[in-house]
């Protein structure tokens, strides 16, 4: 089976730094995609990490421990249109690699 | 290249009746999947079809059903309908590769009466 548990709601300023957090247990663990929905909208793709370490991509990196199971998406610089939900998935070994994805974390940008 | 798309986008039913929800991947995809997205439970996955043959299943009742066509594009039907299916419901598609990306539709929201 699998488990993904990531905050429910984040709410910050604009300009600062925000890390939201995915944790995860997952058998045969492949690995893990990070994706922003806004509100009525479909969900987009920000990053993809299998291996361990850090991947920067202008102002959202991400960052995966697979010994932790552990991942976070680190936002720089918010702004007010980053106020969205970040949906962690993770993908298994075998079969077709489908993601499942946790329930989201809703971040709430201030001005 | 054309992205997910997905008709209708909006969709009110009555408790019994039967709906189908169209999804057309982007061009050059073969796996295309159904998410349902409530509040409640986030993106749950329905099933995932690849070349004409279901080859993932989630966990929902025999009610929900899919097929997909030659030209990759996928129907998904919702018999015998109840209040808890009022959802939005999304379609993903991806290339062969397993490392692929999934690129969803915008949506179905489906309303339930």
């Amino acid at each position: 089976g699998q488990n993904i548990d990531q905050p429910t709601e984040m709410t910050a300023t604009e300009g600062a730094i925000v890390q939201i957090n995915c944790t995860y247990q997952t058998s045969g663990f492949n690995g893990l995609f990070w994706y922003q929905q806004h509100a009525g909208e479909a969900p987009t793709f920000l990053s993809y990490n299998v291996l361990d370490g850090l991947e920067e991509k202008g102002r959202f990196s991400s960052f995966l421990s697979r010994s932790k199971g552990y991942s976070y998406l680190l936002l720089k610089e918010l702004q007010m249109k980053d106020s969205a939900s970040y949906l962690c998935a993770v993908t298994r070994e075998g079969g077709s690699y489908i993601p499942t994805f946790g329930r989201g974390t809703s971040l709430i940008v201030h001005p | 290249k054309a992205g997910v798309t997905q008709t209708p986008r909006y969709l009110i039913k009555t408790r019994g009746q039967q709906v189908t929800l169209s999804c057309s991947p982007i061009s050059g995809h073969r796996s295309v999947s159904w998410y349902q997205q409530t509040p409640g439970q986030g993106l749950q996955f329905l099933f995932e079809y690849f070349s004409e043959t279901q080859r993932n299943k989630g966990n929902f009742p025999g009610r929900f059903s899919g097929r997909q066509f030659s030209n990759s594009r996928s129907e998904m039907n919702v018999s015998t309908l109840e209040l808890g299916d009022s959802a939005l419901y999304l379609c993903a598609s991806k290339g062969s590769s397993s490392t692929d990306t999934q690129y969803f539709g915008p949506g179905t929201r489906l309303t339930v009466l």
